[in-house]
């Protein structure tokens, strides 16, 4: 059972180019989360989405910043005109039922370079 | 926002020592989540708890749910090198639907 898969696992972007970020959940969890780390810090919450539907999206800088998880497909976390401060290591999550009630499981992450 | 204060930031033990880490909050959660991640990789989860009180072991590692829902502990016992990495805790809300994370603790193991 392959667990949350994530690419690209690096990409780098100028500054003002679009960055797609893709994540695939483990089979059978219908619920994804998307988390930024930046270095030396820990992980903190965008967005938190079920099939067709974006349920939480707090997390999320209001300007720039999409997220989808289609029917069909992997979710996407969209970037768009990419700044230097958007340089950060992005992971998904995944679980079957809501994050109350059952633990979370990584992706290894995409790590987004801006120059 | 909810804010968690993991400590110690570091630790540098020798092999064979045993180590402590605690989380508290400002506020309570009725989960707490500990993970490690290794450079370049993702979180794993360690241990999970649900109950207040609650003390689980997995392996050298024993979590603890605090009594008030504000704090969780983690032991790692007989430490051996392959456990350097960061360790997280991570809280849920009683009433949110996201986990917050502390800043971790890194921790080295000298043979």
């Amino acid at each position: 059972n392959a667990g949350v898969m994530q690419n690209p696992r690096h990409l780098v972007r100028r500054r003002g180019q679009e960055a797609r970020l893709r994540c695939s959940p483990m089979k059978g969890h219908s619920h994804v989360y998307w988390y930024r780390q930046l270095p030396e810090e820990g992980l903190k919450f965008m967005v938190y989405l079920q099939k067709e539907n974006i349920i939480d999206e707090s997390g999320m800088p209001k300007e720039r910043f999409s997220a989808e998880f289609p029917k069909e497909g992997p979710s996407i976390l969209r970037i768009q005109q990419v700044v230097r401060g958007d340089s950060a290591a992005y992971f998904c999550a995944s679980s079957p039922f809501g994050q109350g009630s059952s633990p979370l499981h990584f992706g290894n992450g995409t790590r987004l370079t801006v120059t | 926002g909810q804010q968690l204060n993991q400590s110690p930031q570091s630790m540098f033990i020798q092999e064979g020592e045993d180590v402590s880490m605690n989380c508290t909050s400002s506020s309570i959660f009725n989960t707490w989540l500990w993970y490690k991640q290794d450079p370049g990789e993702g979180p794993v989860l360690l241990i999970a708890l649900y109950k207040a009180g609650e003390l689980t072991s997995n392996g050298r590692l024993t979590a603890q749910f605090g009594i008030t829902r504000k704090d969780s502990f983690l032991n790692i016992s007989a430490s051996i090198p392959s456990d350097v990495g960061i360790y997280f805790c991570a809280g849920q809300e009683t009433s949110g639907s996201r986990l917050t994370f502390g800043e971790g603790t890194q921790l080295t193991v000298n043979p």
